[in-house]
């Protein structure tokens, strides 16, 4: 059972537009959602993250949106730019739930074209 | 900076063999993830530990064990290698639990033949 899950697999949009890459999950328990970007042919490393005591979570041209009630939750990339082609993963955790563990759904890859 | 350093970067092993992947950090953190990255599934969690001489399953563990004789290096094992097994296998550090930063290392490619 994916109990998080992206949509879509793969994502093209034209520099300087918005990218929207979506994100649910199963468990309510879940209270920590951070995303991971990965380059090609490289580890993946934290961009953002949010925990539901919030809606929203913005660092610069990337926003998180967050529906508790939908259990959904969408990255927002304004203004974007070839440098943001990447796999982007969704993740949850629940600290008191699973021992904690992060679990990740299986990425958005995203191109810019210029 | 967070550093974890994998070794090696990739291998090619025989079905049937033994594969040691090693990770090393120099963090000072006290958990440790090896997960395993297959193209449509993200990234999978195969075993962890938060404390050295102590390991626990993760998600996907059947197939593999792991050791974390001190706070800095934690290795994955493979003893009957597999087709199955091929991937791209990625250790990570985070100061405490997974709600802190996971640090990840550079990955290691490996092809069973």
């Amino acid at each position: 059972q994916q109990q998080v899950r992206q949509s879509p697999q793969s994502l093209t949009v034209w520099e300087g537009e918005t990218a929207i890459l979506n994100c649910s999950y199963e468990d309510s328990t879940f209270d920590y959602f951070p995303w991971y970007w990965q380059f090609p042919r490289e580890s993946p490393a934290l961009l953002i993250a949010i925990r539901p005591v919030s809606n929203k979570k913005e660092d610069g041209r990337f926003t998180i949106f967050f529906n508790k009630r939908e259990k959904k939750l969408s990255l927002h990339i304004t203004d974007s730019q070839p440098g943001d082609s990447a796999t982007y993963f969704c993740a949850a955790s629940a600290v008191n739930y699973n021992q904690g563990k992060l679990i990740f759904g299986q990425g958005t890859k995203l191109s810019i074209k210029p | 900076e967070a550093a974890v350093t994998q070794s090696p970067r990739s291998k090619v092993a025989v079905t049937g063999g033994k594969v040691t992947l090693s990770c090393h950090q120099t963090n000072n953190h006290d958990y440790m993830y090896w997960y395993r990255q297959d193209t449509g599934h993200g990234l999978r969690l195969i075993h962890y530990s938060y404390v050295a001489d102590s390991t626990e399953k993760g998600d996907i563990p059947d197939g593999y064990k792991a050791s974390r004789p001190s706070q800095e290096n934690f290795s994955l094992i493979l003893e009957l290698a597999s087709l199955s097994q091929t991937a791209v296998y990625f250790c990570a550090s985070s100061l405490r639990g997974s709600q802190n930063t996971l640090y990840f290392g550079a990955g290691t490619r490996l092809s069973v033949l």
